[in-house]
């Protein structure tokens, strides 16, 4: 079956621009995550989805990132006047929301950002 | 808080050759630890987990790990080194109380020499 697709797989934008990463998630997940892969850094937890439950933010890195859900379904993940700083691979993962050791994530294959 | 530690961002062995990628973590409460694998144009998917009950855990592709709490370690092992198993590798730790945060270490990208 079809899995975690984002969109686009590639960005360029120049500083100060506003960029839009789309992740839809395996249908029937109910649970989605983002994440952030830096140049040299490990994964950086953003921002995490569970059904109607009020998201948890804890990861995003300032204010000028936002994340929404649509639906249950398909995220945005929103990031405003972009730096170069935030140059990175950024990666959306769902699953079945039934906890992390009973639900394994499943990741898309990313979406490279380039601010210049 | 919880961290992770793998030591040697990139690790090269011999075809038939044992694999050996290293974790340690670093958690104030009992861990769940997990290894994740991303092949070459692909997303990154379970390897395998440590919940509870038995430290020596086995995952797909013939990899296993064994959880040492005295070292707080999750070292990842394959007896013999096959050509596809060159990816990167990425170990994670949450605690095991529920916490649907994976934090995750910087990788190590396997090379498997012919």
């Amino acid at each position: 079956g079809a899995g975690v697709s984002q969109s686009p797989s590639n960005k360029v934008t120049e500083k100060g621009k506003d960029v839009e990463l789309r992740c839809d998630p395996i249908s029937g997940h109910t649970a989605l995550y983002w994440y952030r892969q830096s140049l040299g850094q490990g994964l950086e937890f953003l921002i995490y989805f569970q059904g109607n439950s009020a998201p948890d933010k804890s990861g995003l890195p300032s204010d000028r990132f936002s994340a929404e859900r649509t639906g249950g379904s398909v995220s945005t993940l929103t990031i405003q006047r972009t730096q170069q700083e935030d140059s990175a691979v950024y990666l959306c993962a769902s699953s079945l929301g039934q906890g992390v050791n009973n639900s394994p994530l499943h990741f898309g294959n990313g979406t490279r950002l380039t601010v210049t | 808080a919880q961290s992770v530690t793998q030591l040697g961002s990139h690790v090269s062995v011999s075809e038939g050759a044992l694999v050996l990628l290293r974790c340690n973590y670093s958690s104030s409460v009992p861990p769940y630890l997990f290894w994740y694998v991303q092949y070459p144009n692909q997303g990154l998917q379970l390897l395998l987990k440590y919940t509870t009950g038995a430290t020596l855990v086995k995952g797909i592709n013939g990899f296993e790990a064994e959880f040492k709490k005295s070292e707080t370690s999750f070292h990842l092992t394959k007896p013999s080194a096959h050509m596809s198993d060159a990816a990167e590798y990425f170990c994670a730790v949450t605690p095991n109380f529920g916490n649907e945060k994976l934090t995750f270490g910087t990788g190590t990208r396997l090379t498997i020499i012919p």
